[in-house]
């Protein structure tokens, strides 16, 4: 298997556009996790879904930022208007949680690397 | 709301030299994985904990979890230099349809 893709790797942007990150999970997984990684902030979960659902968007900043999952081998995190306070690492993760007791291990894409000038 | 705090944030040792990353949690959960982290890159699996006193060693490194203290901790085995990234430890957030809660991450760095 190719592991979880993402595109683009690299961003640059101006203040105000729209940016679109995509990824595709693994083949079979049925949950999908964004992620956003910065110096100050760490590591921090935006939003995750299951079987194409989203469960939880808590951790979404602001209504600037959406995410869907239109199939189970997709899903975007789209940024409109983007700000230079967006500039991060995007990751995307799946995971098959499958039967209980069973592992919820967290497969990591390589990542976006967003620039907001 | 399940807490997971990785100490120390920032390791600084010397190559040959042992060390433990320790890895609290604040919830009942009986999963734990570890994670590392590259400069400029994904984070990677290491090990998945699925049990009480479950133990699982790969070279230099090897995990434990004990889920009656809530601890896992990751032991570093006469350290060298490739051992430098960030670990981070992981907790599933029970019944959130496998959402984890992730640690700060440790930040190790091997000096010769």
């Amino acid at each position: 298997d190719a592991g979880v893709i993402q595109s683009p790797r690299h961003e640059v942007t101006e203040m105000g556009q729209e940016v679109t990150l995509r990824c595709k999970p693994i083949s079979g997984h049925n949950s999908l996790f964004w992620y956003r990684q910065t110096m100050m902030r760490g590591l921090e979960l935006l939003i995750y879904f299951n079987n194409n659902v989203p469960i939880d968007d808590s951790g979404m900043p602001e209504d600037r930022f959406s995410a869907k999952m239109p199939n189970a081998s997709f899903s975007t995190l789209k940024i409109q208007p983007s700000e230079p306070r967006d500039s991060a690492v995007y990751f995307c993760a799946s995971s098959f949680p499958g039967l209980a007791g069973s592992s919820y291990e967290q497969y990591f894409g390589p990542g976006t690397r967003l620039t907001v000038t | 709301e399940l807490k997971v705090e990785q100490n120390p944030l920032f390791l600084s040792m010397q190559e040959g030299k042992n060390y433990t990353i320790y890895c609290n949690y604040s919830t009942t959960s009986d999963r734990l994985y570890w994670y590392r982290q590259d400069p400029g890159k994904s984070l990677e699996s290491l090990f998945v904990l699925l049990s009480n006193g479950a133990v699982k060693q790969e070279g230099r490194l090897m995990a434990s979890l004990d889920t009656k203290a809530r601890l896992s901790t990751l032991h570093i085995t006469a350290a060298v230099h490739d051992l430098s990234a960030t670990y981070f430890c992981a907790v599933d957030n029970q019944g959130s349809q496998g959402n984890l809660i992730f640690g700060k991450g440790t930040k190790l760095s091997v000096k010769p």
